[in-house]
């Protein structure tokens, strides 16, 4: 099934902002918007937002969503070590009656 | 707290069958739905497919038709996952997670620690 894209990797320093990008189409993230995980090696995935910029309680203000069009976009300010994991966005797609993934972003705080 | 426990981790040779659960903890299970999700090694997320634990509706990704099964015991607050006809590429890890009650409103939280499935002869 067609995925969403994400860039395979971003690379930022120690506090500084980094930006993540997920594009779809008008059928998915420009319909919906995009839900938004947080992946460290070896553990589940942990949802960071949903409907382009609801936090779920317990996750940190640092973190933003939104979208323009069919991209939408993760925001993380003042990069910690603890942000360095795999980034994914997901959302429903209309043609597909499914939700779609995308191929994932990994970040490495420098 | 909301909590999601998977089965442990299953070996089976290709052709066989998988059952995986989750049991549901710290919520009302028939008021949301549960997403099942695989990440085959070092690759990323697949939608496998979502059931409501209200009323049993599914929905299954398209290239897994016939093959997947959901269901839920609403009894013991578990849903399960069954794979049949396995093969080598269906090794990955299997999640569950917590979902809308309604399909399109599209988020996943928590999920379950996940299980392995590998499939090799």
């Amino acid at each position: 099934q067609a995925g969403l894209t994400q860039p395979p990797s971003v690379s930022k320093g120690l506090r500084q902002t980094a930006t993540l990008t997920c594009t779809g189409n008008s059928n998915n993230v420009g319909n919906q918007g995009a839900a938004w995980l947080q992946q460290h090696q070896g553990h589940p995935p942990k949802l960071l937002s949903y409907r382009n910029n609801n936090r779920p309680s317990g996750i940190s203000e640092r973190f933003s969503a939104s979208r323009s069009g069919n991209t939408a976009s993760l925001t993380i300010t003042g990069l910690q070590p603890e942000d360095e994991a795999d980034y994914y966005c997901s959302a429903w797609d209309s043609s597909l009656s499914a939700p779609v993934f995308g191929g994932g972003t990994k970040l490495t705080v420098l | 707290q909301v909590q999601l426990v998977q089965s442990g981790a299953e070996v089976k040779k290709p052709g066989a069958s998988v059952k995986v659960s989750c049991k549901a903890s710290g919520y009302t299970f028939t008021s949301y739905g549960i997403s099942w999700v695989r990440q085959a090694p070092g690759q990323g997320l697949e939608w496998m497919g979502w059931i409501s634990a209200y009323n049993g509706n599914t929905n299954y990704a398209q290239k897994l038709q016939g093959r997947v099964t959901m269901t839920t015991d609403t009894s013991t607050s578990t849903a399960y996952m069954e794979l049949r006809s396995l093969r080598s590429d269906d090794t990955a890890v299997y999640y569950c997670a917590r979902a809308s009650i309604t399909i399109f409103d599209n988020w996943f939280d928590p999920w379950g620690q996940g299980t392995l499935v590998t499939v090799s002869s």
